[in-house]
C-alpha cells in the first residue's frame, strides 16, 4: 500500500523554539495533506489541510501563526510549531490520500511525539 | 458541524470472544465511513471502509462492518478474536460535501487476553 512517512518520530523541545515536522508521500504524489492532533487518550483532531502551492486551511480554533503549514512538493508537507510550549506537547500526525481528491482512503504518517520542556 | 461517537472508551474480552464496537454519527447528508486500527506503537491502518453499495463490508483480518442509514451507525464486528487484535480503533467520517477531510471517533481501546 502507499506509504506516508513522518520525521522525526519524536522531539524533545525547550519552550519557546520551533520545530519543525516533517511529511513525506513516498510512492505517490499528494496535492492534499492533513495534520491532526491526538492528545493522550483522546481522539485525533483535524487541525489543518495542507494545498501544494497554496495556502493552508485552518480549522477552527487552529492559531495559523502558531502552527505554520508549507506544502513545497507534491510529496512533502511540514508544520512548524513555533514558540513551543508545555501545552503544545502533542502526537502530531499527517495523512495524504491516493489518487484523485474523493472516494480514496487516506494514508497516515506514523506520528511524531512532540514533548516542549 | 458533523461528529462521530464511538460507544465504549475501554473494551476488554478474552481470546475466541466476539467484539462489536459501536460508532454513531451525526450528519445529515451522504458520508464515506472507516475504521482504523492502531496497533501499539503504530500507525493507523484501515481496517475497512464504505462508499456505497452493500451495506455489509467486509474488511481485512476477519473484521466486518455494517453501515445502518436509518440509525446513523457504522459498527464493527469480528466473530473471534485474537490476542493480536489488541489495539485501539478509531472510526471516522467524511462528508462527501467535505472533500477528504475526516471526523474521528473518540477511539475504543480494545485488550485481548490470552
Amino acid at each position: 500500500g502507499a506509504v506516508v512517512s513522518q520525521h522525526p518520530s519524536w522531539v524533545i523541545c525547550k519552550s519557546g523554539t520551533s520545530v519543525k515536522i516533517e511529511c513525506r508521500s513516498l510512492d505517490f504524489q499528494a496535492t492534499t495533506m492533513f495534520w491532526y492532533r491526538q492528545f493522550p487518550k483522546q481522539s485525533l483532531m483535524l487541525m489543518a489541510t495542507s494545498n501544494e502551492g497554496s495556502k493552508a486551511t485552518y480549522e477552527q480554533g487552529v492559531e495559523k501563526d502558531k502552527f505554520l503549514i508549507n506544502h513545497a512538493s507534491l510529496t512533502l508537507s511540514t508544520l512548524t510549531v513555533t514558540s513551543a510550549h508545555p501545552e503544545d506537547s502533542s502526537f502530531y500526525i499527517c495523512s495524504a490520500n491516493r489518487g484523485l481528491e474523493r472516494d480514496t482512503e487516506a494514508f497516515f504518517g506514523q506520528g511524531t511525539r512532540l514533548t516542549v520542556v | 458541524a458533523q461528529s462521530v461517537s464511538q460507544h465504549n472508551h475501554h473494551v476488554i474480552l478474552s481470546e475466541a470472544a466476539s467484539l462489536e464496537l459501536g460508532c454513531n454519527y451525526s450528519y445529515g447528508g451522504t458520508v464515506n465511513l472507516f475504521w482504523y486500527v492502531q496497533y501499539p506503537g503504530q500507525h493507523l491502518q484501515l481496517l475497512l471502509k464504505y462508499f456505497s453499495g452493500d451495506p455489509l463490508v467486509k474488511g481485512i483480518k476477519g473484521f466486518e462492518a455494517e453501515f445502518i442509514k436509518s440509525k446513523f451507525s457504522f459498527n464493527l464486528r469480528k466473530p473471534s478474536v485474537q490476542w493480536s487484535d489488541t489495539a485501539e480503533y478509531f472510526c471516522a467520517v467524511r462528508p462527501k460535501a467535505a472533500g477528504n477531510k475526516l471526523t474521528f471517533g473518540g477511539g475504543t481501546r480494545v485488550l485481548v487476553k490470552p
